[in-house]
């Protein structure tokens, strides 16, 4: 089955800088890549997708971007803000199968 | 608020109590999911429903026994648990199926004495 590995655990930047975050999937027949923010004490909320067709996406300071031939894809956020301070997790399709396949998450923090 | 609520947010059962999770989603969804979050692990999915018909049973003990009336509320029965079942428990929903966008709720932290 699909396994998705998310690094780095932690990550640390200060306001303003860049913060990246990289998965890897396993299975090439993965088609879609979300990627979901969990603040503290709710549940994760999708902040952009990417599906294979496409190489990179963008919304204001969220980016994310699709190697399918490396298997990996990756969010980038510029112009960190302290509100951007959460927790991130990738997910794939798990193959094409349908359910989500998540990574074990990022915890971000922002320091003003 | 994503239009998806749990009850109650926080539960203390022992082992051999019988509680049950509530998930209510007023979006018009029709696919529903639980889902385990546990520390330092990838959220794991538990159970599918489609339509109110299950559709995913992710190996998931029978301890854990999911019910779904209608496509807007989704229930988790929970008997016998053990400490190790302790971990916060999310409900979610998507229009048609998981590779729509799904929206979470806030989730249910159990604890298991």
């Amino acid at each position: 089955g699909e396994n998705v590995e998310q690094h780095p655990s932690t990550l640390s930047v200060q306001e303003g800088d860049s913060a990246v975050i990289k998965c890897t999937y396993s299975d090439s027949a993965s088609n879609y890549f979300p990627w979901y923010k969990q603040e503290l004490g709710k549940g994760p909320q999708l902040i952009i997708d990417i599906r294979s067709n496409v190489g990179e996406k963008k919304d204001q300071r969220i980016a994310v971007t699709l190697n399918k031939t490396a298997k990996h894809f990756s969010l980038h956020i510029t112009e960190t803000q302290p509100e951007d301070s959460a927790v991130y997790f990738c997910s794939t399709d798990g193959g094409g199968q349908g359910n989500l396949i998540f990574g074990k998450g990022t915890k971000l923090s922002v320091k003003p | 608020e994503t239009g998806v609520t749990q009850t109650p947010r926080h539960l203390v059962m022992g082992m051999t109590n019988k509680k049950s999770l509530k998930c209510e989603q007023h979006l018009g969804h029709n696919a529903m999911y639980w889902y385990k979050q546990s520390a330092k692990k990838p959220l794991e999915l538990m159970f599918v429903y489609n339509f109110k018909e299950q559709t995913e049973n992710n190996s998931v003990p029978s301890r854990f026994s999911p019910e779904c009336p209608n496509s807007s509320h989704l229930f988790l029965h929970l008997h016998t648990l053990q400490p190790e079942d302790s971990a916060l428990y999310l409900c979610a929903s998507s229009p048609k199926g998981p590779t729509d966008t799904q929206y979470f709720g806030p989730g249910t932290r159990l604890t298991v004495l």
